[in-house]
């Protein structure tokens, strides 16, 4: 079965600072991959998602991700970090294993902003 | 375009009693739609699978008696939490499925569930 892993679970980056949240996926093919971002006490929203093709996708708030088939990675990446991006950030991949189309989250990674 | 609106956004109800959650999909048809729970500080855990029109499929772990799904139509999906106590208190997500050339996952808002 596939799985995501967020290795920190904590980030804290001084505003203005440029950021790079890890993912790294276990799957035997290149999975769809998606970020989703979760400020306190709401759902998620989307971020960007990398299906195929270019392997540098951008999103939306300044984000991008790079796809590395050959470290199995998806790290989010932005150049200047601004207070209002401290929230949780959940990478994801279907759930190619099972019958419900699901997603598979990793851990969250808290992203904490300093002025 | 594809937003989820799930409601309530919070509740507060007595132990013993019932919460239903109402999750709809405004703006396109949700043939699929997914149920999670999430304590605090961690991530999401998929509670159950509700398809329009058929039986939702529950996670192992999960009491299919407990929290009741209904997906009677391709923009309507509830939770209802049965007989509530305080350990069944955590924040519930949904999140809808969208195929086609428009494939991607859309997530409600969530519903922050205190049993007192």
């Amino acid at each position: 079965a596939q799985s995501v892993t967020q290795p920190d679970i904590h980030i804290t980056v001084s505003e203005g600072a440029s950021l790079e949240l890890r993912c790294n996926y276990s799957y035997g093919a290149t999975p769809y991959l998606f970020w989703y971002v979760q400020s306190p006490g709401q759902g998620l929203q989307l971020l960007l998602k990398y299906f195929s093709g270019d392997t540098l996708v951008q999103g939306i708030k300044g984000f991008e991700a790079e796809f590395k088939r050959s470290q199995s990675s998806f790290n989010l990446r932005k150049p200047s970090v601004h207070w209002s991006d401290a929230a949780e950030y959940f990478c994801a991949v279907p759930n190619y294993g099972g019958s419900q189309g699901n997603l598979i989250f990793g851990k969250g990674t808290k992203l904490s902003v300093k002025p | 375009g594809a937003v989820v609106s799930q409601h309530p956004s919070r509740v507060i109800c007595k132990s013993g009693t019932s919460v239903k959650i109402e999750c709809r999909s405004l703006d396109f048809q949700a043939t699929t739609m997914f149920w999670y729970r999430q304590f605090p500080k961690q991530s999401l855990m998929l509670m159950a699978t509700s398809n329009e029109g058929s039986k939702a499929t529950y996670e192992q772990g999960v009491e299919k008696d407990k929290f009741l799904i209904n997906h009677a139509s391709l923009t309507l999906s509830t939770l209802t939490v049965t007989s509530a106590h305080p350990e069944d208190s955590s924040f519930y997500i949904c999140s809808a499925s969208r195929r086609g050339p428009n494939y991607g996952y859309t997530f409600g808002s969530g519903t922050r569930l205190t049993v007192v």
